[in-house]
């Protein structure tokens, strides 16, 4: 149990929906992560809040649209995806932003399927 | 570019040593971390290094060398529970955090 709990496990989603990916930290953390992980590819950062505020948006796409309403939980809103997106998408949180030693506490992951 | 090597797919035996390799080209460095990620599950933090050198931590050790740009995971006394990736993560100057695609350990009865 790494303190983060994220929700739902699994998701198999058609092209035109709309879901949602939630997550939970229980580690009084300030800072939570939205990273998306393809098989043999390294993670890739899509966002960043600290306290609440968005700090980081790796590029992303527009159908990948982060809300964060407290420090305490993340959510990831999607809609219209494509097939490519199909991944496991992470969830992390640590004390603070990228400083120095700052290691992440990692959810189990949302395992995203796009037919 | 930024860039983090490690081999793919590493086979080795329960009982036995296992060293898995990780060499780095980032703009900077402040800091190297291990994790481990067990399949369907959660990464989880197993080692930093900031400074050259070992740093043990029960069956677990992680070496740094800066000037090489380059560190290692061993791994004693190998278990199946050991089978698992291994991810190696470089924080660089902007202290952004450049991942390795991770190293697929498989133990060996």
């Amino acid at each position: 149990e790494t303190g983060v709990t994220q929700t739902p496990r699994h998701l198999v989603m058609g092209m035109t929906n709309k879901k949602s990916l939630k997550c939970e930290q229980h580690l009084g953390h300030n800072a939570m992560y939205w990273y998306k992980q393809s098989a043999k590819k390294p993670l890739e950062l899509m966002f960043v809040y600290s306290l609440e505020e968005r700090v980081e948006n790796n590029s992303v796409p527009s159908r990948f649209s982060p809300e964060c309403p407290n420090s305490s939980h993340l959510f990831l809103h999607l809609h219209t995806l494509q097939p490519e997106d199909s991944a496991l998408y992470l969830c992390a949180s640590s004390q603070e932003v990228g400083q120095g030693y700052e290691k992440l506490f990692f959810g189990s992951g949302t395992q995203l399927s796009v037919l | 570019g930024q860039n983090i090597d490690q081999p793919t797919e590493m086979t080795a035996t329960e009982g036995a040593i296992v060293q898995i390799n990780c060499t780095y080209q980032t703009s900077g460095f402040n800091g190297l971390f291990w994790y481990q990620q067990h399949a369907g599950e959660a990464p989880t933090f197993l080692s930093y290094n900031v400074l050259d050198g070992l740093e043990e931590k029960g069956r677990f050790s992680s070496f740094l060398s800066r000037s090489k740009g380059y560190s290692y995971l061993l791994l004693k006394e190998l278990q199946m529970k050991d089978s698992a990736s291994y991810l190696c993560a470089v924080r660089d100057s902007n202290y952004q955090l450049i991942w390795g695609a991770g190293t697929k350990l498989i133990i060996k009865p």
